[in-house]
């Protein structure tokens, strides 16, 4: 079974700028969600999908951040405009019920 | 909402020894799981071991194995044998029932380092 796929792995931009991450979870996973994890911490939650509605998003920073599913398989996750403390590795996770399973995460770094 | 805590910064363990990782936790919920799970320095997060809150029985995956204190919402991860390849930061999480079969966010602890010394 493929496991949760994330592009591109890293990514260097300049504050101000926009970027996009792409996420497809595991065939049949119903339930998606985008972390932000800073150097150091443990991952927070940015998004939480049910099929292609939302279910949480209380600590999405909407100003800038924002994030789609269509069709309720891969999801996009958009950064405009991108601040310096934007800078984490952004993971995706999929699960049917209960346990999540994780991508290999995309490295932002805002200079 | 759930909260985690890991009070270990960091651990460290001479090879083919045993170790104890600590968490506690704190959720007003009566459907949750735990976890335990492992991020190498490249970044992967894997899972480890889980425990379904209802369980009593502690969950045991090959070498490591959790101590679910429920009452006193204590959840440690225990490795024995040690290897090399254990060498990771390690977070404890848990994740409540959202209604149904839909569970929530994960809520992660603040991690510990775990060194592995040959």
């Amino acid at each position: 079974e493929a496991g949760v796929a994330q592009s591109p792995r890293y990514k260097i931009i300049e504050k101000r700028q926009s970027v996009a991450f792409w996420c497809n979870p595991i065939s049949g996973h119903a339930t998606l969600y985008w972390y932000q994890q800073i150097l150091g911490q443990g991952p927070k939650l940015l998004i939480q999908f049910q099929n292609n509605g939302v279910v949480d998003d209380s600590q999405l920073p909407k100003d800038r951040f924002s994030a789609e599913r269509l069709k309720g398989v891969d999801s996009t996750l958009k950064i405009q405009p991108a601040k310096l403390e934007d800078s984490a590795v952004y993971l995706c996770a999929s699960n049917p019920r209960g346990t999540q399973y994780f991508g290999p995460g995309t490295r932002l770094t805002v200079l | 909402a759930q909260t985690v805590t890991q009070s270990q910064p960091e651990m460290s363990v001479q090879e083919a020894e045993t170790v104890t990782l600590s968490c506690t936790y704190d959720t007003s919920e009566s459907d949750y799981y735990l976890f335990w799970y492992k991020q190498p320095p490249s970044r992967q997060m894997i899972l480890v071991i889980r425990q379904e809150a209802y369980k009593q029985q502690n969950a045991t995956e090959n070498r490591f194995s959790v101590n679910f204190q429920k009452a006193a919402k204590s959840f440690s991860l225990k490795i024995s044998d040690s290897q090399l390849g254990d060498a990771a930061m390690y977070f404890c999480a848990g994740s409540e029932n959202a209604g149904g079969t839909s569970y929530g966010k994960l809520t992660f602890g603040q991690g510990t380092i775990l060194t592995v010394h040959p």
